[in-house]
């Protein structure tokens, strides 16, 4: 079975855009998160989908973040427009929605913005 | 809120000999989930071993082994026989209650010399 499929792997973008990344979950999985993960900050949590559904968006920074789930299996997190200060590895990752489930995740969307 | 705390920014051991990462963590629910990954300089995620806090047998994976005390709110990782790939950042992770999300501490930055 394919993994959690990220895209780009790499994105250099100038200060201003707008950057989306996508997620592809494991097929049959119906729990979707999206992490950040920068050296100051560590693996943080932006936000997680149950069954297409935002259950807790609390981790997304502000308003110029936002993420969709429009079906089962494809999601995306949007920045508008991008800042410096946004430059780190997002991680998807994908699990059952049962307890004793794992979480696997994605290789990783490497943001750099200039 | 549940918190996962790993006190040892960096740790360092020799090849062929034993080390353990230390891992606490904060939680009113009796039911959860505690696992390590794995994060290599590729920066994917890799599960190492998951736990299973009802179960009082400590989780065995070859080299990698478990001290879980439940009481202490403590989930140490040893790994014994050390080798060169076993060189990454580990993350201890906490999952409580079906459909809510990992959460992770800071990292041990562990570094295996020849």
């Amino acid at each position: 079975d394919a993994g959690v499929i990220q895209s780009p792997r790499h994105e250099v973008t100038e200060m201003g855009q707008e950057v989306t990344l996508r997620c592809k979950p494991i097929s049959g999985h119906n729990s979707l998160f999206w992490y950040r993960q920068t050296m100051m900050r560590g693996l943080e949590l932006l936000i997680y989908f149950n069954n297409n559904v935002p259950i807790d968006d609390s981790g997304m920074p502000e308003d110029r973040f936002s993420a969709k789930m429009p079906n089962a299996s494809f999601s995306t997190l949007k920045i508008q427009p991008s800042e410096p200060r946004d430059s780190a590895v997002y991680f998807c990752a994908s699990s059952l929605v049962v307890s004793r489930n794992t979480i696997y995740f994605g290789e990783g969307s490497w943001l750099t913005v200039v | 809120a549940q918190t996962v705390t790993q006190s040892q920014p960096e740790m360092s051991v020799q090849e062929a000999e034993t080390v353990t990462l230390s891992c606490t963590y904060d939680t009113s629910e009796s039911d959860y989930y505690l696992f390590w990954y794995k994060q290599p300089p590729s920066r994917q995620m890799i599960l190492v071993i998951r736990q299973e806090a009802y179960k009082q047998q400590n989780a065995t994976e070859n080299r990698f082994s478990v001290n879980f005390q439940k009481a202490a709110k403590s989930f140490s990782l040893k790994i014994s026989d050390s080798q060169l790939g076993d060189a990454a950042m580990y993350f201890c992770a906490y999952k409580g209650q079906a459909g809510t999300a990992l959460i992770f501490g800071k990292g041990t930055t562990l570094s295996v010399s020849s």
